[in-house]
């Protein structure tokens, strides 16, 4: 598959518990969007890199949420000390050139009991 | 920063019938409408986008249209068959600096 890969898929986890998702976009996009998406809603932007850098974040990103792409490749989402409030689906998405079409990954759908 | 509402919510229509799904944006400098299509359990994929030098624009049974005057674009799904039945979501950006901002999503249901 060449498309955008996450996992995992499923994470169920108690709360104040750290988690972290992984995401690989399609190789030769230098583009990377973690998106969060709640039930009826709409992928809601968290933030996103263009390379190994990070250059914007949503007000919407607590400090409890971290996200890196060391080497501009793969991109990890980290969420310390998580609360029920987390439980979401997170939306990988990479694109190759600005404003052109967003290839998401089938998403990590987190569960904070 | 931009704002997109989405109408309806919900959508049910005949199988064979048009279903029409519409969008409003707040920020005047969007210039890049996509919309994304998701069925249950899958992740979103993009079935048409337009970009604000253009009107319409139409790929077999599916077509959009873009009044930037009125900063509003719509979807068109005509002969709609049951595979139709998903959940779409309109987006627009200023451009490629400004990540996609969506909308609420309208869950059309094609009934046979």
């Amino acid at each position: 598959d060449t498309g955008v890969s996450q996992d995992p898929r499923h994470k169920i986890t108690k709360r104040g518990q750290n988690v972290t998702f992984r995401c690989d976009p399609i190789s030769e996009h230098n583009r990377l969007y973690w998106y969060r998406q709640t039930l009826g809603q709409g992928p809601e932007f968290l933030t996103y890199f263009q390379n190994e850098a990070q250059l914007e974040k949503s007000r919407l990103l607590s400090d409890r949420f971290s996200a890196e792409r060391p080497k501009g490749s793969f991109s990890t989402l980290e969420i310390q000390r998580t609360e029920q409030g987390d439980s979401a689906m997170y939306l990988c998405a990479s694109v190759i050139a600005a404003a052109t079409e967003a290839f998401f990954g089938q998403g990590t759908r987190l569960t904070v009991v | 920063g931009e704002n997109v509402e989405q109408h309806p919510s919900t959508l049910s229509v005949q199988e064979g019938d048009s279903a029409v799904i519409k969008c409003t944006y707040s920020d005047s400098a969007s210039n890049y409408f996509p919309w994304y299509k998701q069925e249950l359990g899958k992740r979103p994929q993009l079935i048409i986008d337009i970009r604000s030098n253009v009107g319409e624009k139409k790929d077999q049974r599916i077509a959009v249209t873009l009044n930037k005057t009125a900063k509003h674009f719509s979807l068109h799904i005509t002969e709609t068959q049951p595979e139709d039945s998903a959940v779409y979501f309109c987006a627009a950006t200023p451009d490629g600096n400004t990540p996609l901002v969506f909308g609420k999503g309208t869950r059309l249901s094609v009934i046979a």
